[in-house]
């Protein structure tokens, strides 16, 4: 069964970091790409940064280039979001989702983890 | 590419047909999905390529489009059916962009 957990979500102040992970399992986690995707308290979802199976092409939101960094351990089984500069707009649950295909949409998602960013 | 979906919610009755439409500001060719997202859940894949049902997913549900306009489908509502429908495009990317959803109330 296709797992992916999210941790390390909670309260920042502005201007502060975070660190989110994404633990994989029951998949070849290293032949699938991965997003980041977020959903500000009531609203939508709103992609935030994809990073492919070697981790050799990665794409951000201009929303949060310049101060989010995506990463993968493949050895770990892992994918990472290194949150800097932090703004209470960054506050939502934040979510990473599996792409087997591009054309065939996001189709494994973990649970999310909450960050608030506020003072 | 800007998505638009209609209506942003709808009452329903257990049993209607329902249908969902999402416009994108250019064409995409078939390059759209569909999800399902409850309350306090992660989003949950429908369909891809506009019109292939997800492994899994009731056939209730359905999709179709090309180009600019879409729709999504479910034939006869189920309970379990309400919930925010989103689309998203896969066309032209980054970025990926979303809908805003479409939530399906309880008449």
């Amino acid at each position: 069964e296709v797992q992916l957990v999210e941790s390390g979500g909670g309260l920042a102040q502005p201007g502060g970091s975070l660190r989110l992970s994404c633990a994989a399992s029951g998949f070849t986690f290293s032949s699938y790409s991965m997003n980041w995707v977020r959903q500000a308290p009531g609203k939508g979802l709103e992609w935030v940064s994809y990073i492919s199976s070697s981790g050799g092409n990665i794409h951000y939101a201009d929303s949060v280039k310049g101060r989010f960094t995506i990463s993968r351990d493949n050895a770990k089984n892992s994918l990472y979001l290194q949150m800097n500069s932090l703004r209470a707009e960054d506050t939502a649950v934040y979510f990473c989702a599996r792409v087997p295909v591009i054309s065939n949409g996001f189709d494994n998602w973990g649970q999310g983890t909450l960050v608030t960013v506020s003072s | 590419i800007q998505l638009t979906q209609s209506p942003s919610s709808l009452s329903a009755s257990v049993g209607d047909r329902v249908t969902i439409t999402c416009r994108a500001s250019q064409g995409i060719s078939s390059s759209l999905a569909w999800y399902q997202q409850k309350p306090g859940k992660a989003p949950k894949l429908l369909i891809y390529a506009a019109s292939t049902l997800q492994s899994g997913v009731p056939s209730r549900f359905s999709g179709s489009g090309s180009g600019t306009e879409f729709t999504l489908t479910i034939s006869s509502l189920q309970p379990e059916d309400f919930a925010t429908y989103f689309c998203q495009q896969l066309n032209s990317y980054p970025p990926w962009t979303f809908g805003q959803g479409t939530k399906v109330e309880i008449k």
